[in-house]
């Protein structure tokens, strides 16, 4: 199976960091590994991605298991502009199929 | 640049109506592809393109018909529409079609058949 597993929901404080967790044990050794968010009656919005090693940009960071099995995406102080569904999605290496998932609904608590 | 612009943003249809769902953009992408989003079923993949000329069937290509004449443009055609095709459609776009190419995403169309 191409998808990944996700937790359907969770919660943070306002200005706190946030690790969203997702795992992918059948990933191959070329499948990048896609983090995108989407924000109600919005099309999806690229976050980051990553291969081996861990990753930042100015939205997140990509933390990115040893055996890469699994993966954390970290926001480093939650706004309440980052409530969204996260999609982790893990992409072959030819053709950019992306198998979207159900995602993780993050809510920002004020 | 526009990014990718679809259109329409919202289309009700009768049962057994064709229409063709717009996609365009303007980043000289050359990857480009289709996808459905059904309420608690994440994003799913229609059709995708890879360059002008080629296209190739996804996750769900039933009912659903595309050609790539141009970079610029993918439309996705429905041929008989059915209840179970209500649904939001999105179109992306990446610049290669390799997987560290991150895609860009439209802003959906609504679509209802009745």
């Amino acid at each position: 199976d191409a998808k990944t597993t996700q937790p359907n929901s969770m919660e943070s404080n306002e200005e706190e960091p946030v690790h969203l967790p997702c795992n992918h044990s059948t990933i191959s050794g070329t499948d990048y590994i896609h983090w995108y968010r989407q924000l109600p009656s919005q099309g999806p919005e690229y976050v980051i991605h990553g291969l081996t090693s861990n990753v930042n940009n100015r939205m997140a960071s990509l933390a990115i298991a040893e055996d890469r099995k699994s993966s954390t995406l970290i926001l480093h102080r939650a706004t309440l502009r980052d409530a969204a569904v996260y999609y982790c999605i893990r992409n072959r290496r030819t053709g950019n199929q992306f198998y979207f998932g159900t995602g993780t609904s993050l809510t920002v608590i004020p | 640049n526009a990014g990718v612009t679809q259109t329409p943003k919202f289309q009700v249809l009768k049962t057994g109506q064709s229409m063709t769902l717009q996609c365009a953009q303007d980043m000289n992408h050359e990857y480009m592809s289709w996808y459905r989003q059904d309420p608690g079923m994440g994003l799913r993949l229609i059709h995708y393109s890879v360059g002008a000329g080629i296209t190739d069937q996804g996750e769900v290509p039933n009912g659903y018909n595309v050609s790539r004449s141009t970079t610029e443009d993918f439309p996705l055609r429905l041929l008989s529409a059915a209840p179970s095709q209500t649904s939001v459609y999105f179109c992306a776009s990446s610049y290669t079609h390799y997987s560290n190419s991150p895609l860009h995403f439209g802003n959906g169309t609504r679509l209802t058949v009745t």
